[in-house]
């Protein structure tokens, strides 16, 4: 069964600053399907990035952005130029055709100003 | 475009009587799914449905059924519903069921058993 990990129950950044947040998965599967979802205590699930296996190219949405290693399954999403608003919960998922999107234990965000 | 509904926000209920969530698609997604977030077991599968029928089953138990309408709104039913019920219920839309379609979250229904 596919299995999503993330090594840091929490995480604290200073306002303006970079942060990491890590993620590992393990699955036999080629062909499948990597989000990051963001969780601010409103508690509605926000998708902040996707990546499809098959792109070499990481993916980049603004601020945040993701270094995709396939063969380490390994997929980190980097956050620039931190915000308040952006503290939350952030959830790492996968999906592929066959299995539906099982997520990760999260990683709780502080922004500090 | 409107996003993923749910209804109701909150519910409390007591142990032994049973519960239906609602949830509506985003217009024009077929799919939905139901996910079940506690804090010690996270977010977890409960099933998928598209055009009525359910394409994907999580491990709950038989307590747990949902079903899908012909205009894509889902339903999902708790019964004799146990202590450890109380959770966190999330839908997600999506159009279809490519590994391609993204899913889009509605904000919850938060039940507490008593």
């Amino acid at each position: 069964a596919q299995t999503v990990t993330q090594s840091q129950p929490e995480m604290s950044v200073q306002e303006a600053e970079t942060v990491t947040l890590s993620c590992t998965y393990d699955t036999s599967e080629s062909d499948y399907y990597l989000f990051w979802y963001k969780q601010p205590p409103s508690r509605q699930m926000i998708l902040v990035i996707r990546q499809e296996a098959y792109k070499q190219q990481n993916a980049t949405e603004n601020r945040f952005s993701v270094n995709f290693q396939k063969a380490a399954k390994s997929f980190s999403l980097k956050i620039s130029d931190s915000q308040l608003g952006d503290a939350a919960m952030y959830f790492c998922a996968y999906r592929s055709f066959r299995t539906p999107l099982v997520f990760g234990k999260g990683t709780r965000l502080s922004v500090i100003a | 475009k409107a996003g993923v509904t749910q209804t109701p926000r909150y519910l409390i209920k007591t142990r032994g009587q049973q519960v239906t969530l609602s949830c509506s698609p985003i217009s024009g997604h077929r799919s939905v799914s139901w996910y079940q977030q506690t804090p010690g077991q996270g977010l977890q599968f409960l099933f998928e449905y598209f055009s009525e029928t359910q394409r994907n089953k999580g491990n709950f138990p038989g307590r747990f059924s949902g079903r899908q309408f012909s205009n894509s709104r889902s339903e999902m039913n708790v019964s004799t519903l146990e202590l450890g019920d109380s959770a966190l219920y999330l839908c997600a839309s999506r159009k279809g069921l490519a590994g391609a379609d993204t899913q889009y979250f509605g904000p919850g229904t938060r039940l507490t058993v008593l």
